[in-house]
């Protein structure tokens, strides 16, 4: 069982705005910034949010994400096929002096 | 080409030891923090372990606690992760990954070689 709890699958349609969450606790999420991965199965991870919210060079700013108490957030707008994939939230756990993931989060496009 | 590229997986039995590689190229290894994640089959990422660009601390996931090692070796840009004791349980897509710090704070890891198989089976 995952430090940080995400839902196992989301879906949406082409056009369409999604959410992911990650939730985590007082160790992780709620004292440190949260950052966001995404994977093509088959491929490497790829670094989509970086400190709550900031896009690296090339990331579409169609892919926001944020951060409040001990939760945060993935939003993925004007969803498109090429978005199927999955996301994995990560943060730093104090308590356990270790990098935690969440469990991941496989995204459909309808 | 700014790659990471890993090797030395292979199979092996319960009880064996195995190192890992992960050559750096197009940047300098010692400008950052390096860190080893893993990735069982059908399963999320776990994070194992990193080294610091600078100083000696390094922290390990409990679950390879004990048993694996990093190392890096910044003249052949080259980082290492030493296994011992493996488990089928250690059965996994073995990446590196880099991390860039600024003013004190990880950017995330930017940057992941596409990977190492290790099988772990009797």
């Amino acid at each position: 069982q995952s430090v940080l709890t995400q839902p196992p699958s989301a879906s949406g349609t082409p056009g369409q705005r999604v959410t992911i969450s990650c939730s985590g606790g007082s160790s992780n999420i709620e004292r440190d910034y949260v950052f966001w991965y995404q994977q093509v199965p088959g491929t490497a991870p790829k670094l989509l949010i970086y400190t709550d919210n900031q896009r690296p060079s090339g990331v579409p700013n169609r892919f926001s994400g944020s951060r409040s108490g001990t939760s945060a957030s993935l939003a993925i707008s004007g969803l498109r096929s090429e978005d199927e994939a999955d996301y994995y939230c990560a943060a730093w756990d104090a308590s356990l002096s270790a990098w935690v993931f969440g469990g991941g989060t496989k995204l459909t496009v309808l | 080409e700014v790659q990471l590229v890993e090797s030395g997986g292979g199979l092996l039995q319960p009880g064996g030891s195995l190192r890992l590689s992960c050559v750096a190229s197009g940047f300098t290894l010692s400008s950052y923090e390096m860190h080893w994640v893993r990735q069982a089959p059908g399963k999320g990422l776990e994070w194992l372990t990193h080294s610091p660009g600078s100083g000696n601390t390094r922290y390990y996931a409990d679950s390879v606690k004990g048993r694996f090692t990093i190392s890096r070796d910044n003249a052949k840009n080259s980082l290492y992760l030493q296994m011992n004791s493996l488990r089928a349980e250690d059965t996994a897509v073995y990446h590196c990954a880099r991390e860039r710090i600024l003013g004190g704070f990880g950017q995330g890891f930017d940057l992941w070689g596409q990977g190492t198989v290790v099988t772990v089976s009797s």
